[in-house]
């Protein structure tokens, strides 16, 4: 199985700081792309989908570099409510469309 | 409003026993799919299905079976559960086969 390889942190950050994750993955097939957040023993929840041209929603940025098969998250101003897991999510065509995980990265942000 | 359900939210159960998880959502979604997550291996695909009667096996499917009758249901079954069957299940569903996946609130399950 293709895999999606992500540095599992964890990033410990002070409140308002900006932080940056990122994300490898090997399948060049792949054909979309997604930043999932997920709580502690929650469900994940989708944050943001990634485009090639790259995309911001508010504080988030989004990046997708598909030569170099690598996306990015970078969160500016960071809250305390920003603390979660972020997982790194590829949607594989030749494997049924099923969405390929990386195992997260944790994200701690501070008083 | 519409959204995924899943139940029970937690279970316990014994080696060898039959059990069935329940995935519903009302969004009228096509597709829909299994995952379980445990540590160190992040979220693994069971089984998914892209629409009524239609089943395909992930990743991870030995000991798991799937149905798809209606268009708002995708039960989860363990034949036969086993230990290494213990993990927390999501079930999610898509509008589109690449596009974003939403997820239900999972099911804890110990096979004791």
């Amino acid at each position: 199985r293709k895999e999606v390889e992500q540095d599992p942190g964890p990033f410990n950050v002070p409140e308002g700081a900006t932080v940056a994750f990122n994300c490898t993955y090997s399948n060049s097939a792949s054909q979309s792309f997604f930043w999932y957040r997920q709580d502690c023993r929650k469900e994940p929840k989708l944050l943001m989908s990634v485009y090639s041209s790259g995309n911001e929603d508010g504080r988030f940025t989004a990046q997708l570099n598909r030569a170099s098969q690598y996306i990015s998250l970078l969160i500016r101003d960071s809250k305390l409510s920003d603390s979660a897991t972020y997982l790194c999510v590829v949607n594989e065509r030749n494997s049924g469309y099923a969405l390929n995980f990386g195992k997260g990265t944790s994200l701690l942000v501070t008083p | 409003d519409a959204e995924i359900t899943q139940s029970p939210r937690h279970k316990i159960t014994e080696t060898g026993r039959q059990v069935t998880l329940a995935c519903h959502q009302t969004w009228n979604h096509n597709n829909m799919f299994w995952y379980r997550q445990d540590l160190g291996h992040g979220l693994r695909l069971i089984h998914y299905s892209y629409g009524v009667h239609d089943t395909n096996k992930g990743e991870v499917s030995d000991g798991y079976s799937v149905s798809r009758s209606n268009t708002e249901d995708l039960p989860l079954t363990l034949e036969s559960a086993a230990s290494s069957q213990t993990s927390v299940y999501f079930c999610a569903s898509s509008l589109d086969r690449a596009g974003e996946q939403y997820f239900g609130p999972g099911t804890r399950l110990t096979v004791t």
